[in-house]
Order: C-alpha cells, then sequence, then structure tokens
C-alpha cells in the first residue's frame, strides 16, 4: 500500500551511461514531481507535472528528461550521465500543482556515477 | 532571491529534553510554509503546514509558530525522544501563475541521545 515508490533505490553507473528512474503513486494526485537532493542535503525542485502537462522546469541540463505515461506516473531518464549528477533523486505527488496542497515523497533513488 | 535559512545547523539533546528549531524566510509571492521530517536514508514527511493568517499549528509534540511580518517560523519539539533524531526542513511554498514551487531551507540535524 505504498503512496509514492521509485525504483531502483540505488543506482551505480558509470560517466556517459543513460539512466532512468521511476515512480509511481497510488494516491490519486494529479501533480508530480522530481527533485534532487545533493551533498549538502537541499532539496530542489526540477520538474512538475499536472496531468501528464510540464508545470515547472527548472534550469535542469537538457540531459534529463522527464516523461509522464498517465497522472499516477512520473519518470526521469538520464543521458550521457556526469559526476555532478551523484545525489538523491526524490519523486513527489500532490493534489493541485500551485503549492497549496502537501507534498507526499517516495523513498528516495540515490545515484552515484563513477 | 528566495531563500529559506535555518538554525541550528545541528543539534544535540537528551532524551525527554525540548528544543526550538528556527527559519527566517525569503520568498515571495509567500503561499504557506511547512516544516518536513526527513530521517536518514527516507523522503521528507510533512509535519505542519502554516498559511500566512495561521500563527501556530501543533501536530502532537511538535509545534510549529509563524510570524509572517518577520517571516519567520520556529518548530518546538516537547518531551523528545530517540526517534525524533532526523533532519528537520522548513519549506516555503511560492504559488506562481504557472504553478507552485517548493523553496527548502538546508535542514537541521537534531540528534537526541539517551
Amino acid at each position: 500500500d505504498t503512496a509514492v515508490s521509485q525504483t531502483p533505490k540505488y543506482l551505480v553507473t558509470q560517466m556517459g551511461n543513460d539512466k532512468s528512474i521511476k515512480c509511481e503513486q497510488n494516491l490519486g494526485h494529479d501533480t508530480m514531481y522530481w527533485y534532487k537532493q545533493d551533498s549538502k542535503k537541499f532539496l530542489k525542485i526540477m520538474f512538475s507535472y499536472n496531468n501528464k502537462e510540464l508545470i515547472i522546469n527548472e534550469t535542469v541540463p537538457n540531459r534529463f528528461s522527464p516523461k509522464s505515461p498517465d497522472k499516477a506516473h512520473l519518470n526521469l531518464h538520464i543521458n550521457s550521465l556526469e559526476l555532478g549528477d551523484s545525489a538523491v533523486y526524490f519523486c513527489a505527488s500532490s493534489h493541485g500543482g500551485r503549492g497549496f496542497y502537501e507534498q507526499y515523497f517516495g523513498p528516495g533513488t540515490r545515484l552515484t556515477v563513477t | 532571491k528566495n531563500q529559506v535559512e535555518q538554525s541550528p545547523q545541528s543539534l544535540i539533546i537528551l532524551e525527554g529534553k525540548n528544543c526550538t528549531l528556527q527559519c527566517n524566510y525569503t520568498v515571495s509571492p509567500f503561499s504557506n510554509l511547512r516544516w518536513y521530517k526527513q530521517d536518514t536514508g527516507r523522503g521528507p514527511v510533512s509535519l505542519t503546514i502554516m498559511t500566512f493568517s495561521e500563527n501556530t499549528k501543533s501536530n502532537g509534540r511538535y509545534t510549529a509558530t509563524l510570524d509572517a511580518d518577520t517571516k519567520q517560523s520556529s518548530l518546538h519539539i516537547t518531551a523528545s525522544q530517540l526517534s525524533d533524531s532526523a533532519s528537520y526542513i522548513c519549506v516555503v511554498s511560492a504559488t506562481y501563475n504557472q504553478g507552485g514551487k517548493l523553496i527548502f531551507g538546508q535542514g537541521t540535524e537534531l540528534s537526541v541521545k539517551p
């Protein structure tokens, strides 16, 4: 009965590879997010999708491409991985995308690029 | 620049004691302020959400206060327990025409010792 789930939990890969992280929510929310938590523990928004439509796209390299096949899923594909991409990536979901409602976070995916 | 600053960066207290964490923010347009608890290796979990008209909100042993005039918030933890050891993150929501965005502080690392 997990609310927001992510796979994989850990991802170790080499520079230059392409990888994907998957996210699914079963809360019936219409908005989903990707966040990056760096080594200093700051969480920063990367993307936000509302009803499969991109509504927030922060200054993120275009090597990162989110894809939302339906309201319950938001996947993150990363091309040509770099050392600086190493971080913990969190998926989240909420009702509505205007920042009024509670956001529920997944357990995170720890990405290590070697 | 939208910023959320927290103090102290880290705190060690004995089990059963109380503590107060601080948060200052410069975020506009302000929508609401949240406190999250993040256990090691987990995603953040919401403790409280307050709009500008709310001065205080409680969730069990957690009590948050908000002064929208001075742009300050605090989180008071009463009768601390070992399970309170975690990172506590102050988050301010900014709402734009195109959607809402959460601005995260760097967190206060709380360690409760027996």
